[in-house]
């Protein structure tokens, strides 16, 4: 079965570099059509699209965060790893990799998702 | 301020048909994109609940249904019960420059009275 895990600090301080790790199983980023995503949701607020990958190495960014963001991927390790610069407290947040499959990209949903990690980014 | 729109509450009593609305522009759901909805119980991940606008996930009841029209989309829940209790939150694809890909709704939480 499809399964998703993400993992990395759970405190970072301001102005520093997170790095977080999605590991998962039941599937293959090699496999045409298959995506990863990161989506975060801070503490009672929605949820936010972040970034994309896909099994062709193209990256999608949310705009307003491009500049701070960049995802890889591992494939044999069955890993995408995304990191964001210069956190400040305002990205304190559960940060949640998923997975999409669609043919287009204009009908994208995310039917699996990981349990997500809490990041809290304070001095 | 999220892209797609959501009431930011709705209720009903065990047994009751309640709607949640979502709405967009003309750069996402009017535009024709999909949209999809997730339900996340409290503490948990989010879960795929409709996708493709209509389309129920093997394992979903056939309770929960959705709908799309114009710049709208509305997600139907009938026979209400207890565990429906959660938050809900509408997903779509925007095509204008200025904001993320793959935007969602601000969220709606649904009490079960």
């Amino acid at each position: 079965q499809v399964t998703l895990r993400e993992s990395g600090p759970a405190l970072v301080k301001p102005t520093q570099t997170l790095t977080l790790t999605c590991t998962f199983s039941g599937f293959s980023l090699s496999t045409s059509g298959m995506c990863v995503s990161w989506i975060r949701q801070p503490p009672g607020k929605a949820l936010e699209w972040l970034a994309l990958i896909d099994w062709d190495d193209d990256k999608y960014y949310s705009t307003s965060l491009k500049t701070r963001l960049t995802i890889s991927k591992d494939t044999s390790k069955n890993q995408v790893v995304l990191t964001m610069t210069n956190m400040d407290p305002v990205d304190t947040a559960t940060y949640y990799c998923a997975r999409s499959s669609t043919g287009s990209y204009y009908s994208h949903y995310f039917d699996y998702w990981g349990q997500g990690t809490l990041v809290t980014v304070s001095s | 301020q999220s892209v797609l729109t959501q009431p930011p509450s709705v209720s009903g009593a065990p047994g009751q048909r309640v709607t949640i609305s979502c709405t967009g522009s003309s750069s996402n759901i009017g535009a024709g994109y999909d949209v999809h909805w997730y339900q996340q119980l409290p503490g948990t991940a989010p879960k795929l609940l409709i996708y493709g606008n209509s389309n129920r996930p093997s394992g979903v009841p056939d309770r929960f249904s959705g709908s799309k029209s114009g710049t709208s989309a509305s997600l139907a829940i009938t026979g209400l019960q207890a565990e429906d209790e959660a938050d809900y939150y509408c997903q779509s694809y925007d095509s204008s420059l200025s904001g993320p890909l793959w935007v969602f709704g601000g969220g709606t939480k649904l009490t079960v009275l």
